[in-house]
């Protein structure tokens, strides 16, 4: 069965720093994988998502994502984080049939410290 | 503006009672879906639908029924046989191809007193 699990449950990244949030998929076709973002209380809002082509997919609010294939991974990637950046992510993927639903990973909750 | 609505934001039912949700979108999307968020276990599938009167189970459907009546419009019914229905609902909507993306609502909060 598909799945896809995030290890991280929560992240403090100071201020400036890199920040990596790791997810880990399981599923024997190509997947097509997604990356979502939400604040407290609200909708989830699309970061970034890979189908095919390049394996380094870039995204909105300066996060990318590196598909690894050989590592059956899709960690989402920024230099330099903004306190407005505090939030939790959600890694999931698409499969089987066309209108599916998603399956999701448990989340990341970022703290930002000043 | 094009986007996907959801009402109530909170909602309170009384143990016993049941409860609609409301889901409405206006892009015209054929697909439409209702997720559960509970606090560390992400959003897991209640029901999904890809065309008007049609729909089908999630991994959580017991206790909830659905409607899809109309394109825009996707209510989720949340009966008293569900045990625990205490939770943070999400309603999202795509193009009904192969893996579109799927675009979310801002969300109910349902509290069962």
């Amino acid at each position: 069965a598909q799945s896809v699990t995030q290890p991280d449950i929560h992240i403090t990244v100071s201020e400036g720093a890199s920040l990596e949030l790791r997810c880990n998929y399981s599923y024997g076709a190509t997947p097509y994988l997604f990356w979502y973002v939400q604040s407290p209380g609200q909708g989830l809002q699309l970061l970034l998502k890979y189908f095919s082509g390049d394996t380094l997919v870039q995204g909105i609010k300066g996060f990318e994502a590196e598909f690894k294939r050989s590592q059956s991974s899709f960690n989402l990637r920024k230099p330099s984080v903004h306190w407005s950046d505090a939030a939790e992510y959600f890694c999931a993927v698409a499969a089987g049939q066309a209108g599916t639903a998603l399956i999701f990973g448990k989340g990341t909750t970022l703290s930002v410290s000043s | 503006d094009g986007g996907i609505t959801q009402s109530p934001k909170y909602l309170f039912r009384k143990e016993g009672q049941n409860v609609t949700l409301s889901c409405e979108q206006n892009l015209n999307h054929d697909a439409m879906y209702w997720y559960r968020q509970d606090p560390g276990q992400g959003l897991r599938l209640i029901y999904y639908s890809q065309i008007v009167n049609d729909f089908q189970k999630g991994d959580i459907a017991e206790g909830y029924s659905v409607s899809r009546e109309k394109k825009e419009s996707f209510p989720l019914t949340v009966t008293s046989a569900q045990k625990n229905p205490t939770a943070f609902y999400l309603c999202a909507s795509s193009l009904d191809k192969q893996f579109d993306t799927q675009y979310f609502g801002p969300g109910t909060r349902l509290t069962v007193l």
